[in-house]
């Protein structure tokens, strides 16, 4: 059973910087995992926010960036803005099709 | 535009078998491979399946044997079956895509999602 990890939850102040982390149960995550990171406000479909490590998509804002940290995926939001509350997914991939989502993280924003 | 666009809500018994689908528009249903993710209430993302261009499919190992999905390429739809449903089967099912070059091909991955359908499983 593949266990992907993420911190539960986390706060953050307005215009602060943090950092969520995306950890697998095989071992180190690295760019073979392709993670992607989704961001999810209650009663929305997930928006898809980083994908393949650090690639953006076309509406992603420029404070939000993907890397890999310590062998696992990191999201970081620079210049936390009130809007940017909500849950966080990363997902990776593990082959033959086969993806793994994270538990998610409750980003608090106070 | 990019279009995913689900069937509406659905309520079943225990032990039915559920049909949600999935039409696309707005881009080459052929092109990519399509996923099935699914999310129970109050809780996270759960990957269930993927289907490619030519039919073949593939499901997290929690599903195999009740999960089947199927294409119908002249109408650009997507369709996923769960059958015996029990009440851990509620949830909001979503349909999503992913290039079919991935990851030969650095692409957007899970860039567009349907709007979710609710599937209540209850007696």
């Amino acid at each position: 059973q593949t266990v992907v990890t993420q911190e539960p939850s986390l706060t953050v102040s307005p215009g602060g910087t943090i950092t969520l982390t995306c950890a697998s149960s095989t071992g180190a995550v690295t760019s073979g995992f392709y993670p992607n990171w989704f961001q999810q406000k209650p009663g929305q479909a997930p928006r898809a926010l980083i994908y393949s490590i650090s690639n953006k998509h076309s509406w992603t804002p420029a404070r939000f960036s993907g890397s890999l940290l310590g062998g696992k995926a990191a999201l970081t939001l620079s210049g936390v803005q009130p809007e940017d509350e909500a849950e966080y997914y990363c997902q990776l991939y593990y082959g033959s099709g086969s993806w793994e989502f994270g538990g998610g993280t409750k980003l608090t924003v106070l | 535009q990019v279009q995913l666009v689900q069937s509406g809500a659905e309520v079943k018994k225990p032990g039915a078998s559920v049909r949600v689908s999935c039409k696309v528009s707005g881009f080459t249903l052929s092109d990519y491979y399509m996923h099935w993710i699914r999310q129970a209430p109050g809780q996270g993302l759960e990957w269930m399946g993927i289907i490619d261009p030519t039919g073949s499919t593939g499901s997290a190992r929690r599903f195999k044997g009740r999960f089947a999905m199927t294409t119908d390429m002249s109408t650009s739809t997507v369709y996923m079956q769960l059958s015996s449903l029990t009440s851990g089967d509620s949830a909001v099912y979503y349909c999503a895509r992913v290039p079919n070059l991935f990851p030969s091909v650095t692409a957007p991955l899970f860039d567009f999602w349907g709007q979710g359908t609710l599937v209540t499983v209850s007696s």
